[in-house]
This record gives C-alpha cells, sequence and structure tokens, in this order.
C-alpha cells in the first residue's frame, strides 16, 4: 500500500509530443506537489496545489499544467515535449502546505 | 528568490567516521528545515527536519543544528555505516511555503 503513487514509471516519447503523468496519494492529505529533478540531481518545485490555491513556480512553462480530479489526485499535463523537459518528475504530498512531504517513486521522461 | 546553498558536493568517509553537511539560507523567514535521503534510483526519503523553534534536534545516529542567527544548519551522521551512502538533501520552507532544495551531498562511505 504504497503512500504516493506515480505511473508511469518510465515515459519514452518524440519532441513535440503532449503527455500526462498521473499521481495519486492515500495519505488523505491536503496539499500535493510536483518536482523536477535534472540530471545533475537538482530538486526543483514546479507546482504546489491544494483545493483552495495554485502555487506555480514562475520559472516553468505554461506548456505544463497540474490538474486535480480531486485531493487524492494531481496529474501533470505537458504539451509540445521539448528534448530540456527530460527529467525524472516527482510527486509529492503533505498534510498542510507547512507539513513534512512525502514523494512519490518519481517518473522517468526521455524526450527524443 | 530564496536560495539554499549546500556543501560539500561530495564527500567519501570511512566507515566509523563522522560525517557534516551544510547548508546556507536566504530568506530569514524561513522555518522549517528537512533533510533527505535520496539512493540511486529512488524517492527522496525524509530523514530528519527541525523547525526554528529550536536549535538542535537528533535521532539515533543522526542530528541537525539550526542557527537562525547565521541562516545555516547542518546535518551529522555518526558511525557511518555503508548503506548512508546515497545523495542527501538540505531544504528550507520559505515565507510562500514553498520547498527550496539545496544541490545535494553525494556521500560514500568506505567499508
Amino acid at each position: 500500500d504504497t503512500a504516493v503513487s506515480q505511473t508511469p514509471k518510465y515515459l519514452v516519447t518524440q519532441m513535440g509530443n503532449d503527455k500526462s503523468i498521473k499521481c495519486e496519494q492515500n495519505l488523505g492529505h491536503d496539499t500535493m506537489y510536483w518536482y523536477k529533478q535534472d540530471s545533475k540531481k537538482f530538486l526543483k518545485i514546479m507546482f504546489s496545489y491544494n483545493n483552495k490555491e495554485l502555487i506555480i513556480n514562475e520559472t516553468v512553462p505554461n506548456r505544463f499544467s497540474p490538474k486535480s480530479p480531486d485531493k487524492a489526485h494531481l496529474n501533470l499535463h505537458i504539451n509540445s515535449l521539448e528534448l530540456g523537459d527530460s527529467a525524472v518528475y516527482f510527486c509529492a504530498s503533505s498534510h498542510s502546505s507547512a507539513d513534512t512531504q512525502y514523494f512519490g517513486p518519481g517518473t522517468r521522461l526521455t524526450v527524443l | 528568490g530564496e536560495n539554499v546553498e549546500q556543501h560539500p558536493s561530495t564527500l567519501s568517509v570511512q566507515e566509523g567516521d563522522s560525517a557534516v553537511i551544510k547548508c546556507t539560507y536566504s530568506d530569514s523567514a524561513s522555518n522549517y528545515f528537512p533533510w533527505y535521503k535520496q539512493e540511486l534510483g529512488k524517492r527522496p526519503q525524509l530523514i530528519i527536519d527541525i523547525r526554528s523553534n529550536v536549535g538542535e534536534k537528533k535521532d539515533q545516529r543522526i542530528a541537525v543544528t539550526l542557527n537562525k542567527t547565521a541562516k545555516h544548519f547542518s546535518l551529522h551522521i555518526t558511525e557511518t555505516q555503508p548503506e548512508d551512502s546515497a545523495v542527501y538533501f538540505c531544504a528550507d520552507l520559505n515565507a510562500g511555503n514553498m520547498l527550496t532544495f539545496g544541490g545535494g551531498t553525494r556521500l560514500m562511505v568506505k567499508p
């Protein structure tokens, strides 16, 4: 019973395609996040979201958009994929925005 | 924006020795400082955290110290073991409730 899960684990696609990564948490948390980890292992916040507020890191291109069908899910949609989007994407969740964050297993995205 | 500097970027120690990783932050309103351990190909996992109302916290072989005046905090691992080998990340939660991570420290514990 994984607390934070993501699918798929690996995603290989061509430049210009649109893709989605799904995230689910069964912890009853109110806040969910998406992070990008690049090839140098640097972890950067992309979005923070709860049922009241979406906070977007200003450096994230608008080709990326989070979508939350309900409190337990936060999916990441990426349009017009570019080579530089290749990275590992981690979903995370926390009880509130000031609490400990728990990470999903990651999705390795490779854009060819 | 908020900046978190982490040093060293790599650290090699002999099994049984201590390891210390240091981070500095810029936002004086930051009030929560977690440390994550990431093994190769795995997710970051919280190992210890500290809030700004305390100066030190210990959990078995791991301890974290915080100096709010100087805006730096450190991770201390004593009696290191080969399974401690991983990348360690410090982070701080700024006034906007966004976690900013340091650049990571690759710790290698030689048996």
